[in-house]
């Protein structure tokens, strides 16, 4: 079975600019969530999707948002990118629920000069 | 504010020794609990989870959940240099009515010494 999958794998923006993420998850699974990973504040949980609806959202500036789609597909957005910004987008997909084992992609490294 | 809280390391053993990693959690409710290794550079990998009370082995690996110290460990026996990663603890967290989300902590770093 195919794991999750994540495109783009690496970014460069420039601040100010907007970025989509995009994530696939595993065959069959609905639930996906999407995390930020930085050195300082490790994995936080933005946001998870279930059946095209959010779900659940951690607490992020509106700049960050999301879609899924009826293929399970998501997208995460983030617009007028801060410096801040910088960091590991992760997502995970698991079958149902994030009390699930969720399974994580290999990630999309973003960078805002 | 739902924690979850690990010593961030780095935890240093010799090989074939046995590694101890713990975590402790805030939310009473939590229901689920996983261990998850990230090598540098790389995305988590899950190793464990665990519901119920008590110890549930894997392998060379032991997951351990006491939910009235609201305590989960991981045991890594006979370590390997291939083990040198860092692990993180996840713990389901409420996060809202009938919401959960799941809550990382922040990592121990593990270094098996050959």
């Amino acid at each position: 079975k195919a794991g999750v999958t994540q495109t783009p794998r690496y970014l460069i923006k420039t601040r100010g600019q907007q970025v989509t993420l995009s994530c696939s998850p595993i065959s069959g699974h609905r639930s996906v969530s999407w995390y930020q990973q930085t050195p300082g504040q490790g994995l936080q949980f933005l946001f998870e999707y279930f059946s095209e609806t959010q779900r659940n959202k951690g607490n992020f500036p509106g700049r960050f948002s999301g879609r899924q789609f009826s293929n399970s597909r998501s997208e995460m957005n983030v617009s007028t990118l801060e410096l801040g910004d910088s960091a590991l987008y992760l997502c995970a997909s698991s079958l149902l629920a994030v009390y699930n084992e969720q399974f994580f992609g290999p990630g999309t490294r973003l960078t805002v000069l | 504010q739902k924690e979850v809280e690990q010593n961030s390391g780095p935890l240093s053993v010799p090989e074939g020794a046995i590694a101890s990693l713990n975590c402790t959690y805030s939310d009473r409710g939590s229901q689920s609990f996983f261990w998850y290794r990230q090598y540098s550079g790389k995305s988590p990998e899950l190793i464990m989870f665990i519901y119920s009370n008590g110890d549930k082995e894997d392998g060379r690996f032991t997951a351990q959940l006491n939910k009235a110290s609201q305590y989960v460990s991981l045991l890594i026996r006979d370590s390997q240099p291939s083990d040198s990663a860092t692990y993180l603890c996840a713990v389901n967290e409420r996060s809202g009515a009938g919401s959960y989300q799941l809550t990382f902590g922040k990592g121990t770093k593990l270094s098996v010494i050959p």
